[in-house]
Parts: structure tokens; C-alpha cells; sequence
């Protein structure tokens, strides 16, 4: 199985500057078809799952611009360019490449100072 | 616009069943695969089960294989979960989850359930 791991699991940062979030997978995301199924997926407090980032760098419809997802092979990084207030909560990588089973890291709890 | 709800969470013993559903709507459901992933209390995201679009091929987590069973039916625009012998640890949110464009993106609202004597 591939075994995703994040950095670092707790985040606190300060409204208005960048926030970042490594993940690391245990072997490379490249699929045969050249494609790399690497998803970011935000979980705000009390709610369900959001994807955020597709195919690592791919924003979902309605995600702003401020998050952005980079990366390649293992090693993969979302960032948050100017923390919102509203971006509080849990951001989770998970592969898609090599399955099953599909893996998630165990989760970056993003908070405000 | 795409929704997914889940329905059929709730209380049962250990050893016991329970049969979640999913009903979706705003897209062709019988085009695409489905998830399920579910999350323990105050714990991670588990991927759990994965059906295809027809209905044929099934995937399953080694902690669920041979207890819980994915299915759909393509006329009703349904997704279901039959989960028997419930132990304490699949005690979690069970969210649907689809691979409409690309794989998970749309979840529905998650469905409880609770393995408790």
C-alpha cells in the first residue's frame, strides 16, 4: 500500500500570511498514463470532505486562487498564498495512483494563532 | 448540481448490521464510479469501498473485506453499503463520494454510525 505522510500536523498561522502543507508518499505517484492522482482535500469544522486540488495542481471550480498545489513524484506541497479566516480546518493529501487502497495522510489541523 | 446524501446511519451492537444508502442526482449516475470513505471519531479519512460505474467490479479495504458489501442500482440512481458484523471500530461518518470528472469530487454530508451495546 501506499502510505501518504503530511507536515505538519498542526499549523497555526496568522490571518494574511502564507500557510504551506508538505506530503510525502512512500513511492511515486506517476500513472502509466503520465498522469499523477494526487488530490488536496479540505475539511472545515463540522462539515464534510471539499477537494480542493486535482492531479496536484489542478484548483476544483469555485476554490480561490489563493490555494494552490505543487509537486511531483513523492513530494507534493499546498499552499495557502494569504490565510482567510475561513480556510480553518483540516487539509488532507490522498492518492489516487496506485489503488486499492486509495490512501490519505493523516491530516494538517490548520488553525489561527 | 450535483448531491449526494446519505441515509440509513444510526445505532446497532456489535456483531449486528446496518445498511447504508446514497441518493444521487444531478448527474448521470450510471456513468460513474462510487465511493465510500468513512471517518472514526476525531480521527482521519478511511477509504472503504469503490464500485464501478456498472456495477460489476468492487473494491474493498482489508478492514472491511468480506463484512461490508458495496452495490448501486442504476435505475434508481442509488448507492448502498450493507455492513455486517459491526465491531466497535467501524464506529465513524460514512460519506458517499464520487469519481464524476476526476476521482472524489463531490461527498455527500456523511451518515453516523454508531457500534455500541
Amino acid at each position: 500500500d501506499v502510505v501518504m505522510t503530511q507536515s505538519p500536523l498542526s499549523l497555526p498561522v496568522t490571518l494574511g500570511q502564507p500557510a504551506s502543507i508538505s506530503c510525502r508518499s512512500s513511492q511515486s505517484l506517476v500513472y502509466s498514463d503520465g498522469n499523477t492522482y494526487l488530490n488536496w482535500f479540505q475539511q472545515r469544522p463540522g462539515q464534510s470532505p471539499r477537494r480542493l486540488i486535482y492531479k496536484v495542481s489542478n484548483r476544483d471550480s469555485g476554490v480561490p486562487d489563493r490555494f494552490s498545489g505543487s509537486g511531483s513524484g513523492t513530494d507534493f506541497t499546498l499552499k495557502i498564498s494569504r490565510v482567510e479566516a475561513e480556510d480553518v480546518g483540516v487539509y488532507y493529501c490522498m492518492q489516487a495512483t496506485d489503488w486499492p487502497p486509495f490512501t490519505f495522510g493523516p491530516g494538517t489541523k490548520v488553525d489561527i494563532k | 448540481q450535483v448531491q449526494l446524501v446519505e441515509s440509513g446511519g444510526g445505532v446497532v451492537q456489535p456483531g449486528g448490521s446496518l445498511r447504508l444508502s446514497c441518493a444521487a442526482s444531478g448527474f448521470t449516475f450510471r456513468n460513474y464510479g462510487m465511493h465510500w470513505v468513512r471517518q472514526a471519531p476525531g480521527k482521519g479519512l478511511e477509504w472503504v469501498t469503490f464500485i464501478q460505474s456498472d456495477g460489476f467490479n468492487t473494491y474493498y479495504a482489508d478492514s472491511v473485506k468480506g463484512r461490508f458489501t458495496i452495490s448501486r442500482d442504476n435505475t434508481k440512481n442509488t448507492l448502498d453499503l450493507q455492513m455486517n458484523s459491526l465491531r466497535g471500530e467501524d464506529t465513524a461518518v460514512y460519506y458517499c463520494a464520487s469519481d464524476i470528472m476526476t476521482p472524489f469530487d463531490y461527498w455527500g454530508q456523511g451518515a453516523l454510525v454508531t457500534v455500541s451495546s
